[in-house]
């Protein structure tokens, strides 16, 4: 039972450079996230799905794109990476959105040169 | 706009001791609250949970007191170990599918 699993674990890019970042659970969960984490600060929402083929933004969104083809993965997009974009990313999952907590994966480790 | 804070940033606390680690939220309209512990290099891992109906939740070495009249939440770990070195998050979570999360303090066992 892996949970939340983030891939890759480490990524160094150089600017306009673009990747995309996968999330995958085995939970059967509805509901999924990601955030970044910048040093100092807690987390913060980029964008986050209700559902499979359901995405929305959140609190940070500018520069990134996802998409939810299949309920198990959610995948974040930078299509042209910016020094601004250096962070810790992480995915979360949950069963329902109120009431019950997320569960997250060990996060992303992203560099933008 | 509103948001979730921690008191500290830091906390040392000597092994065996209790820790209180404190958070403090404006949004008066919250009803559930989560308390995480991310250790370094991984992601944040789940601690207790608590709805705003009530006032008190204990777990194993874990309670989570809320006070909505001061909107104050406060974990606290018994007998701290030194595996309980991490950093603390509190969150709280809106009527928008979306945690807020305060900014962690980092809690450091001495042996």
């Amino acid at each position: 039972n892996a949970g939340v699993t983030q891939t890759p674990k480490f990524r160094v890019l150089k600017t306009g450079q673009s990747m995309t970042l996968l999330c995958a659970q085995d939970m059967n969960h509805e509901y999924m996230y990601w955030y970044r984490q910048d040093p100092g600060m807690g987390l913060r929402l980029i964008h986050y799905s209700v559902g499979e083929g359901t995405t929305a933004k959140g609190e940070v969104p500018d520069g990134y794109n996802v998409s939810r083809l299949k309920k198990q993965n959610f995948l974040l997009g930078l299509e042209s990476a910016a020094p601004s974009q250096t962070s810790v990313y992480f995915c979360a999952s949950s069963y329902v959105s109120d009431g019950q907590p997320q569960h997250f994966g060990d996060g992303t480790r992203l560099s933008i040169l | 706009g509103e948001s979730v804070g921690l008191h500290l940033p830091t906390l040392s606390v000597q092994e065996g001791d209790n820790s209180i680690i404190n958070c403090a939220y404006s949004n008066s309209a919250s009803d559930y609250f989560i308390w995480y512990k991310q250790e370094s290099g991984k992601g944040p891992q789940f601690i207790i949970d608590i709805r705003s109906n009530m006032d008190k939740r204990q777990g194993q070495r874990v309670t989570v007191l809320l006070n909505k009249t001061v909107k104050h939440l406060s974990l606290q770990i018994a007998a701290t170990q030194p595996g309980d070195s991490a950093v603390y998050f509190c969150a709280e979570f809106s009527n928008d599918y979306k945690l807020s999360f305060g900014a962690g303090t980092t809690v450091t066992v001495r042996a």
